[in-house]
């Protein structure tokens, strides 16, 4: 059972925008540790998306941004692509369980 | 380039254990601390176990406390997970992983392997 929630889908035609959220409590993002997201393609091992919360590895485009306030972090997506169908994660630390913790996952449809 | 290849996958019975190596190219391995990250079929992901660079300190969750033990040798540029007293539940997808960051609760896996599939079943 993940600590970090996140809704199972999201779905949204060529061009949108669309948002991810991921809520946790205060023993992990609220205790402002980082987040970070990931993206896994069908049948890939998942990639780096956004790290420490609201920062893009190089070769990632500005499409994708975070951002993160009190317990809860957010991944937006605009310019949706047919590329971007993916299953998509965050992470980040929690105190109490003294270790990583990942969402739920988040499968992204484009329409 | 970084690379990170995992190996030792293998279907195994409950109750026994197995050996997982990752071998690690293209970036000095000793300087940072690696993981290991499983996802069970058609499931989300699961942070496994963490050891820092030296070797010198392992994290685990509690989900294979006892069990698991991760090591490394930097001489080899070679991380393991040692899994014992397998069951069902342990069927999954393992990936090697690099860690980035700073302090340890902000590291982040910034390179993954292709993962080695580990399935426990009679």
């Amino acid at each position: 059972q993940s600590v970090l929630t996140q809704p199972p889908s999201v779905s949204g035609a060529p061009g949108q925008r669309v948002t991810i959220s991921c809520t946790g409590s205060s023993s992990n993002i609220g205790a402002n540790y980082d987040v970070h997201w990931y993206q896994q393609l069908p049948g890939t091992a998942p990639k780096v998306l956004i790290f420490d919360s609201n920062n893009r590895p190089s070769g990632v485009p500005d499409r994708f941004s975070g951002s993160k306030s009190g317990t809860s972090a957010s991944l937006a997506i605009t310019g949706l692509q047919a590329g971007d169908e993916a299953d998509y994660y965050c992470q980040s630390y929690d105190s109490s369980l003294s270790g990583y913790v990942f969402g739920t996952g988040t499968k992204v449809t484009v329409l | 380039e970084v690379q990170l290849l995992e190996s030792g996958g293998v279907l195994v019975q409950p109750g026994g254990s197995l050996r997982l190596s990752c071998a690690a190219s293209g970036f000095t391995f000793g300087d940072y601390a690696m993981s290991w990250v499983r996802q069970a079929p058609g499931k989300g992901l699961e942070w496994v176990s963490t050891i820092h660079g030296p070797g010198t300190a392992t994290f685990y969750a509690d989900s294979v406390k006892g069990r698991f033990t991760i090591s490394r040798d930097n001489s080899k540029n070679t991380l393991y997970l040692q899994m014992n007293s397998l069951t069902a539940g342990d069927t999954a997808v393992y990936y090697c992983a690099k860690n980035q960051g700073h302090p340890l609760e902000n590291w982040h896996f910034d390179y993954w392997g292709q993962g080695t599939l580990v399935t426990v079943s009679s």
